[in-house]
């Protein structure tokens, strides 16, 4: 059960698009459509952004989106807010049956 | 609205026992999957175990597999993590979160548990 490898610390500036890149194998990440994104500010509980790859919960804004491409998923923020700035951390689900988190990137809006 | 609240962390000597519960409302409990993750101080979030909706499948992390066990109680909207042969490692705020298998949409604000001599 290895953590999935996330960039430690991502930045942009106000109204730019940054990227966060999760990695994992065929046997989290690349072999299942079960990967999921959360926020975190500090002092506080996470927050489901994205699940299922690419689908958004009500109420999460649309400049939130996700993909994959083989034993990489991504997330895109667009339109950078001040607000965005937190810790982000992906999960996948395996094929031991249990779920993996990254190790988490920290985003700084510049 | 849904809303998730832990209890029972304390601070416990190595070795020791403790049971964490979370109340949930604001939803039908029985419904979902129910999910325990927790983050060590200063650190990332480590997935530690689910439990079905009826509480017939249960998985756990291996780092926890065999001390930790994970039940419910649906009459009660309760969920439980029963924590034994505790170590310094397992120091962290212990979330419980709601939702599907492989992801959680509701989450509670955590339980702090400490392992200490």
């Amino acid at each position: 059960q290895s953590a999935l490898t996330q960039p430690a610390s991502v930045s942009g500036s106000p109204g730019q698009s940054i990227t966060i890149s999760c990695t994992g194998t065929s046997s989290d990440v690349g072999g299942y459509n079960y990967v999921s994104w959360y926020q975190q500010h500090p002092g506080q509980a996470p927050k489901l952004m994205i699940y299922d790859v690419s689908d958004r919960p009500s109420g999460v804004s649309n400049r939130f989106s996700g993909s994959k491409s083989g034993n990489t998923a991504s997330l895109t923020i667009s339109g950078l807010q001040a607000e965005d700035e937190a810790d982000y951390y992906c999960s996948s689900y395996t094929s031991s049956r249990t779920l993996v988190f990254g190790g988490g990137t920290k985003l700084t809006v510049l | 609205q849904v809303l998730l609240v832990e209890s029972g962390g304390d601070l416990v000597k190595p070795g020791g026992s403790l049971r964490l519960s979370c109340a949930a409302s604001g939803f039908t409990f029985s419904d979902y999957y129910m999910t325990w993750i927790r983050q060590a101080p200063g650190k990332g979030l480590e997935w530690i175990s689910y439990i079905e909706s009826n509480g017939d499948t249960k998985s756990y992390a291996d780092s926890v597999r065999g001390r930790f066990t994970t039940s419910r109680d649906n009459a009660k909207d309760s969920l439980y993590l029963q924590m034994n042969s505790l170590r310094a490692e397992d120091t962290a705020v212990y979330y419980c979160a709601s939702g599907s298998r492989d992801y959680f949409d509701y989450w509670g604000q955590g339980t702090l548990v400490t392992v200490s001599s």
